[in-house]
Parts: structure tokens; C-alpha cells; sequence
């Protein structure tokens, strides 16, 4: 079975400050890799998506890398703002018995006025 | 506005008692799916549907009941819920990037609470 894995679970950084997110997955045949963000209470907003084939994809101040072969994701913000300050999940799409998604447990990220 | 609607938003229940949480997409998605969020162990799907009439169990399907009759909606239905599944649910639908590739989108989330 897939296993997800994001740390830190908690990171609290002053505003300003590049700071990086990580993924981890143990089954590297995925099929793609998403970024997402969850205010407290709220849903979840999809920030960026990586194909398999992929290796980054960028919007505005994020950067989100996949390395398959290593089965780890970063997801870079840079010059972090407090807006930035909510949940950040990862979750992968593969194919092992079906056609299923496995998310992280998040990295809770406050960004310090 | 494309968007994945579920209802109700909150709900508060006792053991036993039948209920369906409704989840609407307008985006003509193909793929749908039903989460549950809990504390510690992050999203876990429940049951996924690659189309119309074509439902699969995720990684914790007991106690759930889904149906995939229009292209649209895919309820969840708890018939007899318990304790253990009060959580957070969230619906998602998902088109095809391109071959094997889904973008997920998310409905609001329904906080049900099981007395």
C-alpha cells in the first residue's frame, strides 16, 4: 500500500523567509503528484499538479519539484507571506489495485508577521 | 461558476439513523470520489466512481454505501452510522490531465457528528 509521507508536520517561519515543504512516497509508480493548500475549517484549493513525466511545475511564488526515482516532492514558497499560513497537503494518483489517491498528513505551516 | 457542491454542510446524528450526504459537480468530471479527514491520519478515500455505474472501494469502504447513477452526483450514504464516523467528509471531483493523469477538484467538506 502507498504510504505518504510529509515533514515536518508543523513549521512556523518569519515572513520574508524561502521555506520548502516536503513529500514522500514509497511506491514511485505514480502517475502524478498534487499540491494543496487547507485553510482551518475549510476545503482544500489545488496549487500545483506534476505529471509523471514532469519534474516542476511553477505558479508565482511557488515551486513544486518530483524526483520518481528517489519518491520525494518539495514544494518551495518563496518569500513567505502570513496569507501563506494554513495546511499544505500532498497527494499522489496511481495504479495499484485502482485508480486511487493517497494524501499526506500535511505540514501545518505559520508564517510570522 | 464550476465548482463541486455537497450537502449538507453540517450534521449531527444519532447511531442508527440512515442519512445520505449529497455531492454535485458541474465541470462534467468522470471521475468522483468521497474522503474522510480525521486527526492525525489525513484524507483517506472512501469509495471512488471512474464513471456512471462504476464504483470501487477506496482503503476504508466499511459502513459507507455510494452510487454513481448520473454523471453529476455521487451521494454517500452512511445506513447505519456510528461514533466512528464522525469526521470530516470531503467530495472530489477529477478530470483527466491526460492518460493516467487526474487533477482533483473539492467540494467544501460536511462535518458530520454521530452521538
Amino acid at each position: 500500500k502507498q504510504e505518504v509521507t510529509q515533514i515536518p508536520a508543523a513549521l512556523s517561519v518569519p515572513e520574508g523567509e524561502n521555506l520548502v515543504l516536503n513529500c514522500s512516497f514509497t511506491d514511485s509508480a505514480i502517475y502524478n503528484l498534487q499540491w494543496f493548500r487547507q485553510d482551518p475549517g475549510k476545503g482544500l484549493t489545488s496549487l500545483l499538479l506534476i505529471q509523471s513525466s514532469q519534474r516542476e511545475q511553477t505558479s508565482g511564488r511557488l515551486n513544486a519539484s518530483l524526483d520518481k526515482s528517489s519518491g520525494r516532492s518539495t514544494l518551495y514558497i518563496a518569500a513567505s507571506q502570513p496569507g501563506d499560513s494554513a495546511t499544505y497537503l500532498c497527494a499522489v494518483f496511481l495504479r495499484v489495485t485502482g485508480n486511487q489517491f493517497y494524501f499526506g498528513t500535511g505540514t501545518s505551516l505559520t508564517v510570522i508577521p | 461558476e464550476a465548482q463541486v457542491t455537497q450537502n449538507p454542510r453540517y450534521l449531527i446524528t444519532v447511531t442508527g439513523k440512515k442519512l445520505t450526504v449529497t455531492c454535485s459537480q458541474n465541470m462534467n468530471h468522470e471521475y468522483m470520489s468521497w474522503y474522510r479527514q480525521d486527526p492525525g491520519l489525513g484524507l483517506r478515500q472512501i469509495y471512488y466512481s471512474m464513471n456512471v455505474e462504476v464504483t470501487d472501494k477506496g482503503d476504508v469502504p466499511e459502513g459507507y454505501k455510494v452510487s454513481r447513477k448520473e454523471k453529476r452526483n455521487f451521494p454517500l450514504i452512511l445506513e447505519s452510522p456510528s461514533p466512528n464516523q464522525t469526521s470530516l467528509y470531503f467530495c472530489a471531483s477529477s478530470f483527466m490531465l491526460a492518460e493516467h493523469s487526474y487533477e482533483q477538484y473539492f467540494g467544501p467538506g460536511t462535518r458530520l457528528t454521530v452521538t
